[in-house]
This record gives structure tokens, sequence and C-alpha cells, in this order.
């Protein structure tokens, strides 16, 4: 068991480019999630895979957001034409089959637009 | 809807003596409960959830919570607090019902003094 990983850790941009980051989930771990974590706040909620269905997209996720799962393993969360408030903590974390399980997280990935 | 309220911002108390920290939930149908442990510059870790059963539930490095269904509250305690537990602590809820979304409340800074 590796854990979660994320890529890269740290992203600094200048505002207007877009960046991607990357999560591998626990191998056999079916459920993939990622949040946003902004300083002093919880993880909000952002999108859901199950296998390489994205099954739930947050509201607070604009269109400049987008996630892929393609096969089922790793995934992608894109930002197009970032903007200052997308500075955050971007969290990827994934469970096991089942109703019961826990998240485990990843360290995170954080993206500082200038 | 699904929520999560974690009164205080903060919570301080010494070294030896018993640790509480408080969290109340919404959610349709019945909870599944958790709390997570993040450090500073780290992922969130996972301490202990309640599923069924017991309403006390015992979790990583001494902690416990207790589920109170009338109260809807999930509170998270521990018997005598050490320095090293100072850390910032989420409550979190996901709906039983095959829901997967897992939301977590704003988090509560625990501070141990020695």
């Amino acid at each position: 068991d590796t854990g979660v990983s994320q890529d890269p850790r740290h992203k600094i941009t200048k505002r207007g480019q877009n960046v991607t980051f990357r999560c591998d989930p626990i191998s056999e771990h079916n459920r993939l999630y990622w949040y946003r974590q902004t300083l002093g706040q919880g993880p909000e909620f952002l999108t859901y895979f199950q296998n390489e269905a994205q099954l739930e997209k947050s509201r607070l996720l604009s269109d400049r957001f987008s996630a892929e799962r393609p096969k089922g393993s790793f995934s992608t969360l894109e930002i197009q034409r970032t903007e200052q408030g997308d500075s955050a903590m971007y969290l990827c974390a994934s469970r096991t089959p089942g109703d019961t399980g826990e998240l485990f997280f990843g360290e995170g990935s954080r993206l500082t637009v200038l | 809807a699904q929520s999560v309220a974690q009164p205080e911002d903060q919570v301080n108390v010494a070294e030896g003596n018993p640790l509480t920290v408080k969290c109340t939930y919404s959610v349709s149908g019945n909870p599944y409960l958790f709390w997570y442990v993040q450090y500073p510059n780290r992922g969130l870790q996972f301490l202990l959830k309640y599923i069924t059963g017991d309403n006390l539930v015992k979790g990583s490095y001494g902690f416990e919570a207790e589920f109170n269904k009338s109260q809807t509250s999930f509170h998270l305690k521990k018997p005598s607090a050490l320095v090293s537990d100072s850390a910032l602590y989420f409550c979190a809820v996901r709906a039983n019902t095959g829901g997967f979304k897992t939301i977590f409340g704003a988090g509560t800074r625990l501070f141990v003094k020695a």
C-alpha cells in the first residue's frame, strides 16, 4: 500500500494559465474524490468518480474546471484560465468499494495563482 | 442536504487533561460519521468512524467519539491530552442511504499546552 499520491505538490502559475494536477489512488480503490481546501477551512467537495464514471460535480466548479479518470485508475484535475481565487490546496482521496469505508487522502497539491 | 457544524474554532487544553472537540451534523437518513486530523502541510489522516452499533467508537492514538442520535452529535474525546495532539481536527458525515459524498466541517484547532 503506497497510499494516495498527488503531483505536483506545489504549483505557482500566472493568472490566465492552465494547470493540471494528477492523483494516483490506492490501487484497489475504485472510488476517487477531489476536494478543495482553503486556509482555515474544511475540505469542500468538488467531484467524485466511481471507476471511470464521473458521478457528480459540485456547483462550486465552474466550467473552467474539468476532471477525468480515463481508465478507472489515476485521475487528473485541470483548471483552465486560472484566477487568483483558484489559489487553494487541491486534495485527492480514494476509498474502497462499498458504503462504509473511510477516505484516504493524498498530501495535496497547493496552487498559487499570481 | 448534508452539513456538519464544529462550533469551536479552537480548543485549548493542558497536557494530561481530558479533551473534547464538538461536532453536530445534519443528514437525510442515518449517518456514517468520521473524524480526521490534519498536521501542518500534510493531508488528512483518518482517526475513527461510526457506522452502526455501539455508540462509543475507539480510534487511533487513544481517541474515541460518542455518537448521540437524539442530539445529532459526534463529539471527539481523549482522556488525557498530549502536546503532540495539537493539530486541526475535522468531523465529516456521509449518508448511509447509498450516498457517496462525504461532507466536512470547517475544522477545530486543538492546542495542547505543556
